[in-house]
């Protein structure tokens, strides 16, 4: 199973709301990564988690909260958000962290939508 | 500094015809690992290739080519003979071993196979 998967695959959110992106993959990969990907723009690294601890943050607001409550699983909490996050957020898992020889492999991604 | 550059934006073919897409990285670490990606209109970024800056040689896989070159510090992808399902947005990634975790997008290059 070389697979990531993603749910839900669209999200419509109001600036108020609250809601959780999940993803899970079942590899055995320890290092799992959220990114966000706006129109015609590469992906842009938010946290990523090494053996279910939280690895990288890069700057990012704490409208958006990572949770990794088991080595399949990845969350990313949403909360108080800007129409200015509306993207794409892309998942991924590798066998390790990267900047060793491991491919991350993505999930479909959350197209989310905030109004 | 862009550690990954895709000079090239957009890219039209017809059917049938090669294209080569251009990367061209910048790194001063001595092991480093390079990486093509496909992102079709789904969403879901494909891993296609990975290669060490210690193995120069050439790949090939069915219509797929890869040429590395550590002089010129370019990993450039080709396509022969192209179908309407490779138009996609390619990206480019760059990973280095002794400079931390992070993986290195260029901006993409999109590709458009006209039927």
């Amino acid at each position: 199973d070389t697979e990531v998967t993603q749910t839900p695959k669209h999200l419509v959110m109001g600036m108020t709301n609250k809601k959780s992106l999940k993803c899970e993959q079942h590899m055995g990969h320890r290092a799992m990564y959220w990114y966000k990907q706006k129109a015609k723009k590469p992906p842009e690294l938010m946290f990523v988690y090494s053996y279910e601890k939280l690895s990288i943050n890069e700057s990012v607001p704490s409208r958006f909260s990572p949770e990794c409550p088991n080595s399949s699983l990845l969350n990313l909490h949403l909360h108080a958000l800007q129409p200015e996050d509306s993207a794409l957020y892309l998942c991924a898992s590798s066998q390790e962290l990267a900047g060793t020889s491991n491919e991350q492999f993505f999930g479909p991604g959350t197209r989310l939508t905030v109004l | 500094a862009q550690k990954v550059t895709q000079a090239q934006t957009e890219i039209s073919v017809v059917e049938k015809e090669d294209v080569t897409l251009d990367c061209v990285y910048e790194t001063r670490d001595t092991t480093y690992y390079l990486f093509w990606y496909k992102q079709p209109p789904s969403g879901e970024l494909v891993f296609l290739i990975r290669r060490n800056s210690f193995d120069e040689q050439n790949e090939i896989s069915g219509r797929y080519s890869w040429n590395f070159q550590k002089s010129t510090s370019s990993f450039n992808f080709t396509i022969t003979a192209s179908q309407v399902v490779d138009s996609a947005v390619y990206f480019c990634a760059l990973s280095e071993v002794n400079t931390g975790n992070q993986f290195y997008f260029g901006t993409g290059t999109s590709l458009t196979v006209i039927p």
